[in-house]
C-alpha cells in the first residue's frame, strides 16, 4: 500500500485562488517532500520539510508538517494556469527508500 | 548539466520479449531509483540502490531485475515482458536524504 495518500484526488480552482492539498503518511519520517508533475513529464522537486520543522515557505508555496498526525499540507497561493499539474508528496520510511503518494491533480482555470 | 538521462524514451515490446532500460546521472549521486507510473496513479518503487554495489527491492519488484553498473548507471531489465508491465518508467537519483532528480521517463507498451 502507498506510504503517502494525497487528498483531494482532484482539485479545480479559478486563477488567483489558493489551492490546498494534503498528504497523510503511515510511518515515522526524516523529511517529507512535495513534487510537481506536468502531464507526461518527470517529477520536479518543489520543497522539503524536515521532521523537526513545522512550516516552510518557498515563493508562493507554503508547506506545513504535523508529525503527531502524520500529515502535511501544501498551499499554493495566487494560483496561475501554469500551476496546473499533479502534485505528489514523498516520504522515506526507511533510509533512501523514497515512497510517493497517489497525487492530487490540480487544474487552474484562466 | 544533463541531470538524469533515460533511454529509450519509447518502446513497444511483444509479450515474452526482454529489454533493458538504461539510466545515467551526472550529479555524482549515491542513490538511484526505478519507479513505474500507471495512468492516473502515483509512482510505485520497483528497485532502488542506496549506493554503488547495493540494490534492494521496492514495492513492486516482481518481473524486474536491476544492475548498478557503477556510480553513474542503474539499469532495469524485464526478462519476459507481460502486458501488466505496460507503464511509464522513471529513474531518479539523490545525493542522500535530499531532493530526488528525475529523468523524463520511458513509455513502455507490451502487446
Amino acid at each position: 500500500s502507498q506510504q503517502g495518500e494525497e487528498d483531494p484526488q482532484a482539485l479545480s480552482i479559478q486563477e488567483g485562488e489558493n489551492a490546498t492539498m494534503n498528504c497523510s503518511y503511515k510511518t515515522s519520517i526524516n523529511n517529507l517532500q512535495w513534487y510537481r508533475q506536468n502531464s507526461g513529464r518527470g517529477l520536479v522537486h518543489l520543497i522539503l520539510i524536515r521532521s523537526n520543522e513545522r512550516e516552510k515557505h518557498s515563493g508562493r508555496l507554503r508547506v506545513t508538517l504535523d508529525t503527531s498526525k502524520k500529515s502535511s499540507s501544501l498551499l499554493i497561493t495566487a494560483s496561475r494556469a501554469a500551476d496546473t499539474a499533479s502534485y505528489f508528496c514523498a516520504t522515506a520510511p526507511g533510509t533512501y527508500k523514497y515512497i510517493f503518494g497517489t497525487g492530487t491533480r490540480l487544474k487552474v482555470l484562466a | 548539466n544533463a541531470g538524469v538521462t533515460q533511454t529509450p524514451k519509447f518502446q513497444v515490446l511483444k509479450t515474452g520479449q526482454s529489454m533493458t532500460l538504461q539510466c545515467a546521472q551526472d550529479m555524482n549521486h549515491n542513490s538511484m531509483y526505478w519507479y513505474r507510473q500507471d495512468p492516473g496513479m502515483g509512482l510505485r518503487l520497483i528497485y532502488y540502490s542506496a549506493s554503488e554495489g547495493t540494490t534492494d527491492k521496492g514495492e513492486v519488484p516482481n518481473g524486474y531485475n536491476v544492475s548498478r553498473l557503477n556510480k553513474r548507471e542503474f539499469s532495469l531489465r524485464l526478462e519476459s515482458a507481460a502486458p501488466s508491465q505496460t507503464s511509464v518508467y522513471f529513474c531518479a537519483s539523490t545525493r542522500g536524504d535530499t531532493e530526488a532528480f528525475f529523468g523524463q521517463g520511458t513509455r513502455l507498451t507490451v502487446v
